[in-house]
């Protein structure tokens, strides 16, 4: 079982405040998705990344894959309420396989 | 709305029990995959059917077992609950076999074994 790390695990921010979340592994991952979770729903999609240093961007949101392709990170800018959930990395190892990381859990104070 | 619908929402049983938990894929998507979320943690593979057939197990017990039924829906079969088999059980379903495909997840079945 491929072990997806998260850290911080939590994290309690003011509103306007930069973050960045990180995904590590020892295992290569053919692509790492994050996901975003809020209370009593289930996760959503954010992202996918698939090239090994790729970066994509989705507003105040910033996505990196390591080279090697065995970690990530997720950067928000300039944080908002709205952001407040568990975010999620999972990757891909295998044509069937998504391995999900431990979470982190982002609070984001008005 | 996801289009992944889950029941029941919520159950609640004893030790040594049996459930099932059912799932009612997206339309058109025929990969269904179940995990396990513990204490708002990161989930737990569990199992994946894709068109009917087993295409990859992760944690799964052997209590556990699972199937997909030729209308795609699948359930999920815990027996011998445990307290701590409680969780959030979540499926989840794409349009292929392979990720990255995008997963659709359910709301999820609480299960609270006392």
């Amino acid at each position: 079982t491929q072990l997806l790390e998260q850290s911080p695990q939590f994290l309690s921010i003011q509103e306007g405040e930069n973050l960045t979340v990180y995904c590590n592994s020892s295992s290569v991952f053919s692509s790492l998705q994050w996901y975003r979770q809020e209370p009593g729903e289930g996760p959503v999609l954010l992202v996918t990344v698939v090239t090994g240093g790729e970066v994509k961007k989705l507003k105040r949101l910033t996505f990196q894959f390591g080279d090697a392709r065995k970690d990530s990170s997720l950067h928000i800018t300039a944080a908002q309420p709205g952001d407040t959930g568990l975010y999620l990395c999972a990757g891909a190892a295998g044509a069937n396989n998504l391995f999900f990381g431990t979470g982190t859990r982002l609070t984001v104070i008005p | 709305d996801s289009g992944v619908t889950q029941t029941p929402k919520h159950l609640i049983t004893a030790t040594g029990q049996r459930v099932t938990l059912r799932c009612s894929p997206r339309s058109g998507d025929l990969s269904v995959y179940w995990y396990q979320q513990s204490l708002d943690q990161g989930l737990q593979f569990l199992i994946q059917y894709y068109n009917g057939e087993e295409r990859a197990k992760g944690n799964i017990l052997e209590r556990f077992s699972a199937q997909q039924f030729p209308d795609l829906h699948s359930e999920l079969n815990l027996s011998s609950l445990e307290l701590g088999d409680s969780a959030l059980y979540f499926c989840a379903s794409s349009v292929g076999i392979g990720v990255p495909g995008e997963l659709f997840f359910g709301e999820g079945s609480r299960l609270t074994v006392l």
